[in-house]
């Protein structure tokens, strides 16, 4: 089975900073890699698909990279409604999927 | 518009059983891929269970194999998960989400969840 890892866990910053996730798969999962954001109480959202295509409708603020094994998840200037805990997927092995274990992101 | 609706959740006794419904609307059911996913309370989100009812394909987590029984109703656009033999380590959150083909298997549409407490 693929195990994806995301680093860090938590990360604490302030509106306007720049922040990476990083998220890093067991072995190599192509470009199958999907970014989610999920505030409490609420369905999680899709950011990003296929490493770079940011999902409709989502800030251009949120940008994704990498390709194989490591992955990152870039905000180029935080806003106060992006304090969430931010997932990781692969889709590579689908109909098996695989989420990272999630980094919150606090104030 | 594009929605999923998921109900049946509730407060069961370990080793019980409860089915959880996602009712489907504005878009081909069929045409789809289906999972269902949960967060157990202070735990990440944790993919369940698939379903492409087009090509007959279902598969689960190794967590939940051979208690919980996914099944998909095209005439209803229904999604189904019946779970089984329930243990306290099931409490979750569970949502239905829509997987998209031509985003690479990403789940881009996602219900608003149901809670599932196993508890005695």
């Amino acid at each position: 089975d693929i195990q994806m890892t995301q680093s860090p866990s938590s990360l604490s910053a302030s509106v306007g900073d720049r922040v990476t996730i990083t998220c890093r798969a067991s072995q190599s999962i192509s470009t199958y890699l999907n970014w989610y954001q999920h505030k409490p109480g609420k369905a999680p959202e899709i950011l990003i698909y296929g490493v770079s295509n940011l999902q409709s409708g989502v800030p251009s603020r949120f940008s994704g990279s990498g390709s194989g094994t490591l992955f990152t998840l870039t905000i180029s200037s935080l806003q106060p409604e992006d304090f969430a805990t931010y997932y990781c997927q692969q889709s590579y092995t689908t109909p098996v999927y695989t989420f990272g274990q999630g980094t919150k992101l606090e104030i | 518009e594009v929605q999923l609706v998921e109900s049946g959740g509730g407060l069961i006794q370990p080793g019980g059983s409860l089915r959880l419904s996602c009712t489907v609307s504005g878009f081909t059911f069929r045409s789809f891929a289906m999972s269902w996913v949960r967060q157990a309370p202070g735990k990440g989100l944790e993919w369940v269970s698939y379903i492409r009812s087009s090509g007959n394909t279902i598969r689960y987590a190794d967590s939940v194999k051979g208690r919980f029984t996914i099944a998909a109703d095209n005439a209803k656009n229904s999604l189904d998960l019946q779970m089984n033999s329930l243990r306290v380590e099931d409490t979750a959150v569970y949502y239905c989400a829509r997987g998209n083909g031509s985003m690479g298997g990403a789940m881009d549409v996602w219900g608003q969840g149901t809670t599932v407490t196993v508890s005695s």
